[in-house]
């Protein structure tokens, strides 16, 4: 079991740059959700996909973040035009099975910072 | 607005002792719940659920207690371990995960 690998695990990048996270979840999971975790707060749902279908989207993504899972397997997270704001840890889970009552597991995240 | 509520930030218990952790939630429609084990520098990790449809659910050291009624959740930790020492999230589960602010937890030798 070589459970969910993100990559980078750091990145450093100054505000407007665009940066582009991946995940990869346990293989046969076909759930796949992000997550962003700020100083002091529990991780917050971003946006999450059943195979390549993107289900659904928080309000905290806005229209400088897209999520792809283009084959149902890796995903991808991109920011566009970083700003301070978007520092944060961002985690990425998977889970089994189409009922939502299954337990997710979670990546070590990536860790954005902002200069 | 908080959904799920851990309104205890830190909690210093003696290795051996029960550990007790208290989690509060506002929407009755929840009907699944988890605890989450975080270590610095570490995804969280899934220890414990329950579902609605029961009060108490117990996986070796560890059992959650859910009173519907109340709209409360806790975890026992017992015998309390050093390897405890983490954070833990209290959460629901509707699809996506609606987490709580955590509870640092410290086991003292």
């Amino acid at each position: 079991d070589t459970g969910v690998s993100q990559d980078p695990r750091h990145k450093i990048t100054k505000r407007g740059q665009n940066v582009t996270f991946r995940c990869d979840p346990i293989s046969e999971h076909n759930r796949l959700y992000w997550y962003r975790q700020t100083l002091g707060q529990g991780p917050e749902f971003l946006t999450y996909f059943q195979n390549e279908a993107q289900l659904e989207k928080s309000r905290l993504l806005s229209d400088r973040f897209s999520a792809e899972r283009p084959k149902g397997s890796f995903s991808t997270l991109e920011i566009q035009r970083t700003e301070q704001g978007d520092s944060a840890m961002y985690l990425c889970a998977s889970s089994l099975g189409q009922r939502s009552n299954q337990p997710q597991h979670f990546g070590d995240g990536t860790r954005l910072s902002i200069l | 607005d908080q959904q799920v509520k851990q309104n205890s930030p830190s909690l210093s218990v003696q290795e051996g002792r029960i550990s007790i952790l208290n989690c509060d939630y506002t929407n009755s429609m929840f009907d699944y719940f988890l605890w989450y084990k975080k270590y610095p520098a570490e995804g969280p990790t899934f220890l414990i659920s329950i579902s609605s449809i029961k009060d108490k659910n117990e996986d070796g050291r560890f059992t959650v207690f859910l009173n519907k009624s109340a709209k409360h959740l806790s975890l026992h930790i017992v015998p309390s371990q050093p390897g405890d020492s983490a954070v833990y999230f209290c959460a629901a589960q509707d699809d996506k995960i609606i987490f709580g602010k955590g509870t640092r937890l410290h086991i003292l030798p």
